[in-house]
């Protein structure tokens, strides 16, 4: 069975950093593309990054490219993202997300984490 | 305001059957087929209905089906059950930079 585990959310000032993790199991990790989706409250899903299963190839939405970096350790299942120069409308439930392909290119998710919360408030 | 256009809301009775349109544009429903569905429950994590238009994950109830018509898409749920309920959000790949765009979301009542 497919697990996803997020940690690392919390409660972060404009400008600060976080990072968040997602421990992966129940499938071959490194065979599969990963992403990150967020949802602010009481809004829809947005779409954030996605790697590769290797982790040779990064994709970012506009809203987070420059600020944002993912990341992948296939050696301890492990993905996170990296976020600096956070703002206000970053606040948001944070998914973890399986891909249904290797290379990431057409994010499709299969299987979803149960989220983490990132609050950006002064 | 989203990439993608979906109703906010559609409801039906038990037993119908109601389908929930997502329109975009030749950049993305209209260029690809890398249209996928999604249904979240309040409180919970989203989960794959449909993807790449057409096709439904193992094990998922054949009362969900995808299709695709120029620029729009869409969901069809038939023989509704009270655990239909739920917001459904359609998403797709793009050409843009930005890769992937859902819609807004629609909410589906089941009366």
């Amino acid at each position: 069975e497919v697990q996803l585990l997020e940690s690392g959310g919390g409660l972060v000032q404009p400008g600060g950093s976080l990072r968040l993790s997602c421990a992966a199991s129940g499938f071959t990790f490194n065979t599969y593309a990963m992403n990150w989706v967020r949802q602010a409250p009481g809004e829809g899903l947005e779409w954030v990054s996605s790697i590769s299963g290797a982790g040779g190839t990064t994709h970012y939405a506009d809203s987070v490219r420059g600020r944002f970096t993912i990341s992948r350790d296939n050696s301890k299942n492990t993905l996170y993202l990296q976020m600096n120069s956070l703002r206000v409308d970053d606040t948001a439930i944070y998914y973890c997300a399986k891909d249904f392909r290797t290379s990431g290119s057409f994010p499709t998710l299969t299987h979803w984490g149960q989220g983490t919360l990132v609050t950006v408030s002064s | 305001q989203s990439a993608l256009t979906q109703p906010a809301s559609v409801s039906g009775s038990p037993g119908q059957s109601i389908t929930i349109s997502c329109t975009g544009t030749s950049s993305d429903i209209g260029g690809y087929n890398y249209v996928s569905w999604y249904q979240q429950h309040p409180g919970k994590a989203p989960k794959l209905m449909i993807y790449d238009v057409t096709n439904r994950p193992s094990g998922l109830s054949n009362r969900f089906s995808g299709s695709k018509s120029g620029n729009t898409a869409s969901l069809t749920i038939s023989g509704l059950q009270a655990e239909d309920e739920a917001d459904y959000y359609c998403s797709s790949y793009t050409s843009s930079s930005t890769r992937v765009v859902f819609g807004g979301g629609t909410k589906l009542t089941v009366l």
